[in-house]
């Protein structure tokens, strides 16, 4: 079964420091995509990164970078520097060829980051 | 530089009522999907659309119907609605059903049914 699997519901950080959200997935498909996306009290998704599963190097956009591992499935998120507007639900997302070949993705069900001044 | 919006914003329904979400997107994407999201949950799609004149069942279909009424629309409607259709439902498309590049959402309708 395809799915992936947020095990931290909510996280508590002091401003400043780094921090790691935890994804772990299951696919049996080769090709595969998985995604961080931000949702803040607004409500609004935002997209943050996007790591591919033949890509090599692990992903990393500003202060975000993805740790992929393939081979225990897991596709962490590390914000480094954390800042007061990065306490936001944070949700992993996986890409999965549906039924008609066309790709669908799946979300797992979020983690709750929240920064300390 | 709208992306994706949909509309209304806001809505409350009796239980029975039917009603359709509208969802449009100006940035040229092949793929559109509508999501639900209950409470304290992720995101669980409802139906997708890879192309024009395709549609496929997601994860929690029932109750639900949409239509991809050419490129850029994709509506979702609600026949007959009923409390535990209460949530919030996201509209979302990307560049091609490949899936290679991220999904991007509208801004939401929160949807309550008495």
């Amino acid at each position: 079964a395809q799915k992936i699997t947020q095990t931290q519901p909510g996280m508590f950080v002091q401003e400043k420091e780094a921090v790691t959200l935890d994804c772990t997935y299951d696919t049996s498909d080769q090709s595969y995509g998985l995604f961080w996306y931000k949702q803040p009290s607004s409500g609004e998704m935002i997209f943050l990164i996007y790591q591919g599963s033949y890509d090599e190097q692990n992903a990393t956009e500003g202060r975000y970078s993805l740790n992929f591992q393939k081979a225990r499935k897991s596709a962490n998120l590390v914000i480094s520097a954390s800042q007061l507007g990065d306490s936001a639900m944070y949700f992993c997302a996986m890409r999965v060829v549906g039924y008609s070949s066309a790709s669908k993705i799946i979300f797992g069900s979020g983690t709750r980051l929240s920064i300390r001044p | 530089n709208a992306g994706v919006t949909q509309t209304p914003k806001f809505q409350v329904l009796k239980t029975g009522q039917s009603m359709t979400l509208q969802c449009a997107q100006d940035m040229n994407h092949n793929s559109m999907y509508w999501y639900r999201q209950d409470p304290g949950m992720g995101l669980r799609l409802i139906y997708y659309s890879a192309s024009e004149g395709t549609t496929d069942k997601g994860e929690v279909p029932n109750g639900y119907n949409v239509s991809r009424l050419n490129k850029r629309e994709f509506s979702l409607r609600l026949e007959s609605a009923a409390p535990s259709q209460t949530s919030v439902y996201f509209c979302a498309s990307s560049e091609s059903w490949s899936g290679q590049g991220p999904q991007h959402f509208g801004d939401g309708t929160r949807l309550s049914i008495l």
